[in-house]
């Protein structure tokens, strides 16, 4: 079956630093998703993108945040000065058809520790 | 807005015992609702959903859930469970087929030979 694939699985930065976390969707996809989970707590959505647009946003995806497809197969999160609370599992996910509920596949995550 | 609530942070259970994880949602709109995997060192992956009608919903890897929209529920069930059924489970509900999902707090079921 099909994967979304993500690196680095895990990745330790410093607080201040710029953070860059890559996934590479299902190569059909066009819907493109980030949710994060910090240890012991929910999986919470950050934001959709489409058609290089964000579509949604989460009130957590602030001006810290933003997202990109630099290329026709990588989907990009960037943190541009990494916090603390930054620390987290970081999810990408993909659908083929805006119904993404209906079909949604996940990448195995990248765990982001901030010192 | 909608939340997800699962009871259970923990169920531990023997292989080839009858499983339930329980899952409760609370939302001012008609919602869909789904349920999660998550084995050691992978992305999560959907094992069931309800969309619409028959409010028993059948998923991979034997698990049912069924819709209670008066009990606003969605618990997950198996008659017998395997050592490999053993991960971390996720409700979750969105308000239609292309919003965001809000999760619980997930559910580790350990199954013990």
């Amino acid at each position: 079956e099909p994967e979304v694939t993500q690196t680095p699985s895990h990745q330790v930065t410093q607080m201040g630093q710029e953070v860059i976390l890559r996934c590479v969707p299902i190569s059909n996809h066009l819907y493109f998703y980030w949710y994060r989970q910090i240890l012991g707590q929910k999986v919470e959505f950050l934001v959709s993108f489409y058609n290089n647009e964000i579509s949604e946003k989460s009130e957590i995806f602030d001006d810290q945040f933003s997202v990109e497809r630099p290329d026709g197969s990588n989907f990009t999160l960037k943190i541009r000065s990494t916090k603390l609370e930054d620390s987290a599992m970081y999810f990408c996910a993909s659908s083929v058809t805006p119904r993404g509920n209906e079909k949604l596949f996940f990448g195995s995550g990248t765990q982001l520790s901030v010192l | 807005a909608q939340s997800v609530t699962q009871l259970d942070s923990q169920v531990p259970v023997f292989e080839e015992a009858p499983v339930e994880l329980r899952c409760n949602y609370s939302s001012s709109v008609s919602v869909y609702l789904f349920w999660y995997v998550q084995y050691p060192n992978q992305g999560l992956q959907l094992l069931l959903k309800y969309l619409s009608g028959s409010t028993l919903v059948k998923g991979i890897n034997g698990f049912e859930a069924e819709f209670n929209k008066s009990q606003t529920s969605f618990h997950l069930r198996k008659p017998s469970v395997h050592i490999s059924d053993t991960a971390e489970y996720f409700c979750a509900v969105s308000k239609d087929r292309g919003s965001r999902l809000t999760f619980g707090e997930g559910t580790q079921l350990t199954v013990n030979p």
